[in-house]
């Protein structure tokens, strides 16, 4: 049971590059999201998915498009690489229990530089 | 909109020394309420959580109470060890007009010296 992976780990890109962030989780989970972290502005959602099929805007979504694959799988593409999407990316995924959402579970992030 | 505030770091402390961080909410819904925890270069884990009012979570020797009166869940530990050293985010998972909303604090990094 590898929970949430991510690859690549690390990337270097030049500015107007594309590149697909891969995450695959083995948890049955049917929510999966896609943050940004930066140096002291914490977590910021970019997009996610509640559930297979669909997917929503987060706060931060400009320059960033996803794909829910199938139920395990849920993408971050970026078309065109700028030097302000520098930042260390996390994917999580998170199940229903009730009324609320369980917690989430993180993967090991994908940290990306744009010169 | 739900937020949560928590103090700012960073926190240094003293091996075994007590630690307090403090995290405030605000929600329009009942919230769940956690707390993270990232050791460097890794992604963020659960440490503890509560999901009704006047509920302890532990974890590790950390524990939290979910105050509803005071819209509150801070975060304690008895004596810290170096190896606690690490960033430490609130989140709260709550329900508004738009469907389920997870939100996380900026994070408080703590250092703990020998």
């Amino acid at each position: 049971n590898a929970g949430v992976t991510q690859t690549p780990k690390f990337q270097v890109l030049k500015t107007g590059q594309s590149m697909t962030l891969q995450c695959a989780q083995d948890m049955n989970h049917n929510s999966m999201y896609w943050y940004r972290q930066d140096p002291g502005m914490g977590l910021r959602l970019i997009y996610y998915s509640a559930s297979e099929g669909t997917t929503d805007k987060g706060e931060v979504p400009n320059g960033y498009n996803v794909s829910r694959l199938n139920k395990r799988e849920f993408s971050l593409r970026l078309e065109s690489a700028a030097p302000s999407q520098t930042s260390v990316y996390f994917c999580a995924s998170s199940t229903r229990q009730g009324s609320l959402y369980n917690e989430q579970f993180f993967g090991p992030g994908t940290r990306l530089t744009v010169l | 909109g739900d937020s949560v505030t928590q103090m700012e770091g960073p926190v240094t402390l003293s091996e075994e020394a007590f630690l307090t961080i403090n995290c405030t909410y605000t929600a329009t819904g009942y919230p769940s309420l956690f707390w993270y925890v990232q050791y460097p270069g890794e992604g963020l884990q659960l440490l503890l959580k509560a999901t009704k009012a006047d509920d302890k979570g532990s974890n590790k020797g950390f524990e939290a109470t979910y105050r509803k009166e005071t819209t509150s869940f801070h975060l304690e530990k008895g004596s810290v060890q170096v190896s606690d050293s690490a960033v430490y985010f609130c989140a709260l998972s709550a329900w508004d007009n738009y469907g389920q909303n997870f939100v996380f604090g900026p994070g408080t990094r703590l250092s703990v010296l020998p």
